[in-house]
């Protein structure tokens, strides 16, 4: 049963650009958050996704991210026109009920 | 005050040290979880308890729920293991993890 699988593990954009993460669950979960961690600072929740529904995206900036897990398909973080301040580690977790999270390997972006 | 305090902050040891991050907690919870992040930034989730004693190879986790506190023991340490140790508690039924702030291991051959 592979783990938690994010792509790409390292991505840069420039400033104005698109960035899109995946996470492709562990097989058989079906709750999925994301988890942003900013350079020497711990992980803040973003958003908890099941399929095809957004629960709660208490953590997500107002503008400029968004967030989806379709019926088929990997879950995607959106964020359009990046600005430096985006740059961080993001994190998918997913759980097959709402306590157990299993985590992947990251995501780094870095905007130029 | 943090809901979750893990101490010490930073700890270097030599290797084979037998080594000890504490974790305190003020909310009830119902489970609490120990999780490593490799200098490369990768997390990997070790334990989670709500109860009593897990062990995993020379990783052992503690959670005395009463006190509200768990630890994290490794013993015969290895520089391999050094990392950052991160303590966090899910909520009841709330989903959101609650984070300690990590404890920094370094483990000296």
């Amino acid at each position: 049963n592979a783990g938690v699988m994010q792509n790409p593990r390292h991505l840069v954009r420039r400033r104005g650009q698109e960035a899109r993460l995946r996470c492709s669950p562990m097989k058989g979960h079906s709750h999925v958050y994301w988890y942003r961690q900013l350079p020497e600072e711990g992980l803040k929740f973003m958003v908890y996704l099941q399929k095809e529904n957004i629960i709660d995206e208490s953590g997500m900036p107002k503008e400029r991210f968004s967030a989806e897990f379709p019926k088929e398909g990997p879950s995607i973080l959106r964020i359009q026109q990046v600005v430096r301040g985006d740059s961080a580690a993001y994190f998918c977790a997913s759980s097959p009920r709402t306590e157990t999270q299993y985590f992947g390997p990251g995501t780094r972006l870095l905007v130029l | 005050k943090n809901e979750v305090e893990q101490s010490p902050q930073n700890l270097t040891a030599q290797e084979g040290e037998f080594i000890t991050i504490n974790c305190s907690y003020s909310v009830g919870i119902s489970a609490l979880h120990w999780l490593q992040q490799h200098p490369g930034g990768g997390i990997v989730s070790l334990f989670m308890l709500s109860s009593g004693k897990k062990k995993h190879g020379r990783l052992i986790a503690t959670i005395n729920i009463q006190e509200k506190h768990s630890s994290l023991h490794i013993t015969a340490s290895h520089p391999r293991d050094s990392a950052v140790y991160i303590c966090a508690v899910s909520v009841d039924s709330n989903y959101q993890l609650i984070w300690g702030a990590g404890t920094k291991l370094i483990i000296k051959p």
